[in-house]
């Protein structure tokens, strides 16, 4: 079964680094992802696609501070440089044949 | 500049029926596989449903049966008619657009959403 593992949480201080991770389920180590970005109140905004070998698409207007890697059957998400907007829900996201919008739980960063 | 605008939601009593609505601009909402999101109150993004390019549509299990996604190339815009509403069918609604290309799987750009809240 094809599923998305998050840490539930993460901090990290103004002006710092901090790395999100989306682990993929047994079996599904090739498997591209998409990372989100939700602030408070408002809706998702499509930051990255990520594939395994990490080469990644980035979305319209997303900086340079989001950036994107992949080792094995982890998919992560870094953001330098942390400003006060980037406190966030950031979800990842994949998909099969036949399989649509699977989500991983979350993890809400918080800048502290 | 694409844009992604729903409207359509409202509060609805159980067993009711509501239709969602998603005007899009920017591109072509049947060009593009066209995807339902949602998110119930202070939890994660649940995948509804999707229509692709071609026409064919498909359900989460949660919704099949109940739910319809379709389409309007005249008007560009994309719906969702919820039948048999239920409680836990309380969320935010986005409609959000995989990349042109079939099978992209992800979702390139999102609406800002419509609240659905089925309650008596």
């Amino acid at each position: 079964q094809l599923v998305l593992t998050q840490s539930p949480s993460a901090s990290a201080s103004l002006g710092a680094s901090v790395k999100l991770t989306c682990t993929l389920s047994s079996g599904h180590s090739s498997y591209a992802i998409a990372w989100h970005q939700q602030q408070p109140e408002k809706g998702p905004r499509y930051l990255m696609k990520l594939n395994s070998d990490g080469s990644h698409i980035k979305g319209d207007g997303i900086p340079d501070r989001f950036s994107g890697s992949s080792s094995g059957a982890e998919r992560y998400l870094t953001i330098s440089s942390l400003q006060s907007e980037d406190e966030a829900d950031y979800y990842c996201q994949t998909w099969g044949t036949g399989i649509h919008g699977i989500f991983g739980g979350g993890t809400k960063l918080t800048v502290l | 500049e694409v844009q992604l605008v729903e409207s359509g939601g409202g509060l609805v009593q159980p067993g009711g029926s509501l239709r969602l609505s998603c005007a899009a601009s920017g591109f072509t909402v049947s060009r593009n596989y066209m995807n339902w999101v949602r998110q119930a109150p202070g939890k994660g993004l649940e995948w509804v449903s999707i229509i692709y390019s071609g026409g064919s549509t498909y359900y989460a299990d949660s919704v099949k049966g109940r739910f319809t996604i379709s389409r309007d190339s005249s008007k560009n815009t994309l719906y969702l008619q919820m039948n048999s509403l239920r409680a836990e069918d309380t969320a935010m609604y986005y409609c959000a657009r995989d990349p042109p290309g079939d099978g992209n799987g992800y979702f390139d750009y999102w609406g800002q959403g419509t609240l659905v809240t089925v309650s008596s």
